[in-house]
């Protein structure tokens, strides 16, 4: 299957510890984006990457958040000294680099709680 | 907030029937995409309508835009229990130079056996 990848697909941790999700976008697809989704509610964008330059970031994205696409491949979110709030899906998507097309592909989320 | 609202929040129908839910949206758009999304999963895309379209079917789905409206509804007819989800509309603001996904709320849909 050549679809949007997401590993680990559930953690728990415990507050003040620091996670790391890790996204592999599917093959060639240049865009990539993070989105965080709480319980009832739809997706909230996080942060988007176009290879590996990081060219947009949401307020939602406080210090302790940090994202990578370091090879322009593969993407790591990672929440330092995680807090009760910050329990929520992180959804991975990626998109093709082309100007007809403008669907962005979804991973299977990583679940996230924080206890 | 520019976050678009779906409506209804949640719907009950029979197997069979036909679902109608409807999105709201807050910008101009150049396209509007529809997602499923089951229970503790990722979005699947469904279906994908352009500001310059306003109909668009795929199998048992009809998607209407209205761009006067800002507004967009998406039709399952002949309604099957698989099609338990949560369904959202998502969209790339206009003129923001963003790529962005700006969703609605969700819908869900529970269709009974």
């Amino acid at each position: 299957d050549t679809g949007v990848s997401q590993d680990p697909r559930h953690k728990i941790t415990k507050r003040g510890q620091n996670v790391t999700f890790r996204c592999d976008p599917i093959s060639e697809h240049n865009r990539l984006y993070w989105y965080r989704q709480t319980l009832g509610q739809g997706p909230e964008f996080l942060t988007y990457f176009q290879n590996e330059a990081q060219l947009e970031k949401s307020r939602l994205l406080s210090d302790r958040f940090s994202a990578e696409r370091p090879k322009g491949s593969f993407s790591t979110l990672e929440i330092q000294r995680t807090e009760q709030g910050d329990s929520a899906m992180y959804l991975c998507a990626s998109s093709p680099d082309r100007v007809s097309t403008d669907t962005q592909y979804f991973g299977p989320g990583t679940r996230l709680t924080v206890l | 907030s520019q976050q678009g609202e779906e409506d209804p929040q949640a719907l009950s129908i029979q197997e069979g029937e036909n679902a109608t839910m409807n999105c709201s949206y807050k910008t101009s758009i150049n396209n509007l995409q529809w997602y499923r999304q089951n229970s503790g999963r990722g979005l699947v895309h469904l279906i994908l309508i352009r500001s310059n379209e306003r109909e668009k079917h795929s199998g048992r789905l009809r998607v209407t835009l209205d761009t006067s409206k800002k507004s967009s509804s998406l039709l399952i007819t002949a309604s099957r229990a698989a099609d338990t989800a949560s369904y959202f509309c998502g969209y790339p603001p206009l003129g923001t130079g963003t790529y962005k996904y700006i969703f609605g709320t969700g819908t869900r849909l529970k269709v009974l056996a």
